[in-house]
């Protein structure tokens, strides 16, 4: 079974400051992984993903994650965070055996920006 | 058009009330999920429509009815709920044909409150 672990419930980082969100999965067959961003009182929204190809996946606003597969991590890395930054970050993984499948979330991380 | 939508935005409603939740998407996507989303936790899955037939139910209570009339529309009949129902459902859709890793786009969410 799938699962995933995100170590951080609770990452403070100063504004301009670099930052690192955990994420380690466990499967037994290949994945596609996800991170997905809540800010307050919303939906949640898909920051980067992993599917193939090249290990590192960069979004639009400067987010940045990398896929090891031997560490089975998918850490997510912003190398100088902005006040709007300040949300609940999902790492998420599912198998795509079917065009319904499940999809895994860990337990979150809360990255909150201090000015 | 590339959201989901998801009417009314807050709803409280008393545990003897019947009431639903409406979920939209006109990106042609062919799978369509129910979520429960409790403060500061990761969505929970509840339900699963694959081409409008229900293809995962997560022994959510009979107090929840899924309906999908068409492949744009998702409802969620709600009927004597309790207070602990209450939280922020959430609705995402995946295109669910001819591609296998699932990106889910979500809506913005319900917030129930039961009384």
């Amino acid at each position: 079974a799938q699962s995933v672990t995100q170590l951080d419930s609770q990452v403070p980082v100063f504004e301009e400051a670099p930052v690192e969100l955990r994420c380690n999965y466990s499967s037994s067959v290949s994945v596609y992984l996800f991170w997905y961003v809540q800010y307050p009182n919303q939906g949640l929204q898909l920051l980067l993903k992993y599917l193939s190809g090249s290990t590192l996946v960069e979004s639009i606003n400067g987010f940045e994650a990398e896929f090891n597969k031997s560490q089975t991590s998918f850490h997510l890395r912003k190398p100088s965070v902005h006040i709007s930054d300040t949300a609940e970050y999902f790492c998420a993984v599912t198998e795509g055996k079917t065009s319904y499948d499940k999809v895994i979330f860990g337990p979150g991380t809360s990255l909150s920006v201090i000015p | 058009d590339t959201e989901v939508t998801q009417t009314p935005k807050h709803l409280v409603m008393g545990m003897t009330n019947k009431k639903s939740l409406k979920c939209e998407q006109h990106m042609g996507h062919r799978a369509m999920y129910w979520y429960k989303q409790k403060a500061k936790k990761p969505p929970e899955l509840m339900f699963v429509y694959s081409y409008e037939k229900l293809s995962i139910n997560e022994s959510v209570p009979s107090r929840f009815s899924p309906e999908c009339p068409n492949s744009s529309l998702l409802n969620l009949h709600l009927h004597a709920l309790q207070p602990e129902d209450s939280a922020l459902y959430l609705c995402a859709s995946t295109r669910g044909e001819g591609v296998s890793y699932n990106e889910q786009f979500f809506g913005p969410g319900t917030r129930l409150t039961v009384l």
